[in-house]
């Protein structure tokens, strides 16, 4: 069955730190996708990466990265010297290409980063 | 270009309406998606379209809820006989090609709230 853990409910920061916001997937799928997307004050979600169960190269853009490592089935997002607009919840989500239409969602982490 | 629109942006319920969630995806986008996102957590999957053809509505939480896209464009949520339980934001996503493996693009939501 597809499951998405985020075991970070919140976390609080000050700003220019680095932080990382974990993501454990499980999937009996071997093709499937992962996806981080933001959810800013505003609501609308943000999309910020997908990444295939093929291609474990760790990917940077900017002041994020990302850590995907099949061994252990996680997806980590690093955002580096943080920033006050960095503030909001991600979520990161896992969709199988066997695995139906649905894409299932982690319960998100919010993230606070204060000045 | 213009993202995915929703309208309305808010709407209160009394308990037992009907109401009507619209969702105007990114022109040319095959898919479209409908999710259900409760205050504190990720968004869940209730029915996916491509194009007119509705392919999955697992997600759906009762036969109150009635989704359609008859033209493969614009989208329809119905809630029949509103209910408090049904509080929540319906986001709705589109994506270029078939399927859930492929970037989704999300509306800013409908926030509805059921008295």
């Amino acid at each position: 069955a597809q499951k998405v853990t985020q075991a970070q409910t919140e976390i609080s920061v000050v700003e220019k730190e680095d932080v990382t916001l974990d993501c454990v997937y499980e999937t009996r799928d071997t093709t499937y996708y992962l996806f981080w997307y933001k959810q800013p004050p505003s609501g609308e979600l943000v999309f910020l990466i997908r990444r295939n169960s093929f291609d474990e190269q760790n990917e940077i853009s900017g002041r994020y990265s990302w850590n995907f490592q099949k061994s252990t089935s996680s997806f980590n997002f690093t955002i580096t010297a943080s920033q006050v607009v960095d503030s909001a919840v991600y979520f990161c989500a896992l969709s199988e290409v066997r695995g139906g239409f649905k894409t299932i969602f982690g319960a998100g982490t919010r993230l606070f980063v204060k000045a | 270009g213009a993202g995915v629109s929703q309208s309305p942006r808010y709407k209160v319920a009394k308990r037992g309406q009907d109401v009507a969630l619209r969702c105007d995806p990114i022109s040319g986008h095959v898919s479209l998606f409908w999710y259900q996102q409760a205050l504190g957590q990720g968004p869940e999957f209730l029915t996916y379209f491509q194009n007119e053809a509705q392919l999955d509505k697992s997600g759906l939480p009762s036969d109150r809820f009635f989704a359609e896209r008859p033209e493969g464009s614009v989208s329809t949520l119905k809630i029949q006989r509103t209910q408090q339980e049904d509080s929540a934001v319906y986001l709705c996503a589109s994506s270029l090609g078939g399927g859930p493996t492929d970037t989704q693009y999300f509306g800013p939501g409908t926030r509805l709230t059921v008295l």
